[in-house]
């Protein structure tokens, strides 16, 4: 079992519509990351987050640290919100480690 | 203000052929990483380097070697390429590593026939 597991693997919506993508770890942590992957390869961070909720823009996201859980969410997608979503975190135990999912593919239509 | 770049962007190599990637930061960040990205697995660590003069192993550290001689650029090297290290490589940097953002490069493409 991989210790950040994203779900859904790839996600299909309309214009509009209100999107979430969710991330679960199993390790303890001091940070989680949102990072975007563009069509062309380009990787860009969207948050960082240790506790509760960060906005920007149409992008919200949101950490449950009891739960081990996080989301990001978008509301009123666009089709250039298609992207490959990656969850990633800072693992408190064991040597300096980045544990990265594998990422959420979506693409929104027009 | 470039950021992280790397060079080159894509790169063939035949098996036992030897190259260096090439990445560079004007951040001025401490800390610089260099991942590796397969289709169906999440980035891994190749190695990092916490400062100037200063490297260390990651997850999947064997077959490459690393240098950081200058605080702006850190290097990647593959003595002798091997088909399995076909991959997209990445660098990044960040201020420090416990909570800091990463900023990434554009990403090197790499085919080792």
């Amino acid at each position: 079992k991989n210790e950040v597991e994203q779900s859904p693997q790839n996600l299909t919506a309309q214009e509009g519509e209100f999107i979430t993508i969710n991330c679960s770890y199993s390790v303890g942590i001091s940070a989680l990351h949102w990072l975007q992957q563009h069509p062309g390869g380009g990787i860009v961070s969207l948050f960082m987050l240790s506790s509760g909720k960060k906005k920007h823009g149409r992008l919200i996201a949101t950490i449950n640290i009891q739960e081990k859980h996080s989301s990001l969410h978008i509301t009123a997608s666009h089709p250039r919100d298609s992207a490959v979503y990656i969850c990633a975190v800072r693992a408190t135990t064991g040597t300096y480690k980045y544990i990265f999912g594998t990422g959420t593919r979506l693409k929104v239509l027009a | 203000n470039a950021g992280v770049t790397q060079t080159p962007k894509f790169r063939v190599l035949k098996t036992g052929q030897s190259m260096t990637l090439l990445c560079a930061q004007d951040m001025n960040h401490e800390y610089m990483y260099w991942y590796r990205q397969d289709p169906g697995m999440g980035l891994r660590l190749i190695h990092y380097s916490v400062g100037e003069g200063t490297t260390a192993k990651g997850e999947v550290p064997d077959g490459y070697n690393v240098s950081r001689l200058k605080k702006q650029n850190f290097l990647l090297g593959l003595e002798s390429a091997a088909p399995s290290q076909t991959s997209v490589y990445f660098c990044a940097s960040s201020r420090s590593t416990l909570r800091e953002t990463q900023y990434f490069g554009p990403g090197t493409r790499l085919l080792v026939l």
